[in-house]
């Protein structure tokens, strides 16, 4: 039961460009949604959150956007920097959270 | 303040046998949560428990169970192993039940079946 779908296992970007991960769900009553980041040999740490009575984030060089009417939800890094290549998760639900795939992020110097 | 902590980090062990992982949550939080990470999969939810009781529980077989002691500290066990049960375990740790948005995660233990 894929509640949440990272549909694109990897990204690769040009360090200072933009890159944008993106993320869909199918049930309209989560009402919360979150992005992790992964390194290699770590847990999964929290980057960024956004509740559904709004539309947009921003906490630096990460903005989330949601598009609830398309069940859709972005995440984007702004430059892009080398320190940034992970695996980036993200979840929603309504107080249990259910993840994605994740996609594996690579920033090119 | 101590973050979550997963043992072992590495385990190899090989087909039909049984594993024990074990969890200590951030001091002062209660509910549990585990997660299993493989390629492709992403996290898929195992269990939660909260004050010693499982209060939430993925789709998972039988063979994974769990529980939680009363110092919140909580062990995973997966029974008659099998090679498709090789993956990241990972445990997170929150201050209340049903608060997975605001959860801390362990490093993982890895398992490898042989």
């Amino acid at each position: 039961d894929q509640q949440v779908k990272q549909n694109s296992p990897s990204l690769s970007v040009q360090e200072g460009r933009i890159s944008i991960l993106n993320c869909d769900y199918t049930n309209s009553m989560f009402d919360y949604f979150l992005w992790y980041k992964k390194y290699p040999a770590e847990g999964p740490t929290f980057l960024i959150s956004i509740s559904s009575i709004k539309d947009k984030n921003e906490d630096g060089r990460f903005t989330v956007f949601l598009n609830k009417s398309a069940k859709h939800l972005s995440l984007h890094i702004v430059p892009s920097q080398p320190g940034d290549s992970a695996v980036y998760f993200c979840a929603a639900g309504r107080g249990d959270m259910r993840f994605g795939a994740g996609t594996r992020l690579t920033v090119k110097p | 303040k101590a973050g979550v902590t997963q043992t072992p980090r590495y385990l190899i062990k090989t087909r039909g046998q049984q594993v024990t992982l074990s969890c200590s949550p951030i001091s002062g939080h209660r509910s549990v949560s585990w997660y299993q990470q493989t390629p492709g999969q992403g996290l898929q939810f195992l269990f939660e428990y909260f004050s010693e009781t499982q209060r939430n529980k993925g789709n998972f077989p039988g063979r994974f169970s769990g529980r939680q002691f009363s110092n919140s500290r909580s062990e995973m066990n997966v029974s008659t192993l099998e090679l498709g049960d090789s993956a990241l375990y990972l445990c997170a740790s929150s201050l209340a039940a049903g608060q997975s948005y605001e959860q801390y995660f362990g490093p993982g233990t890895r398992l490898t079946v042989t």
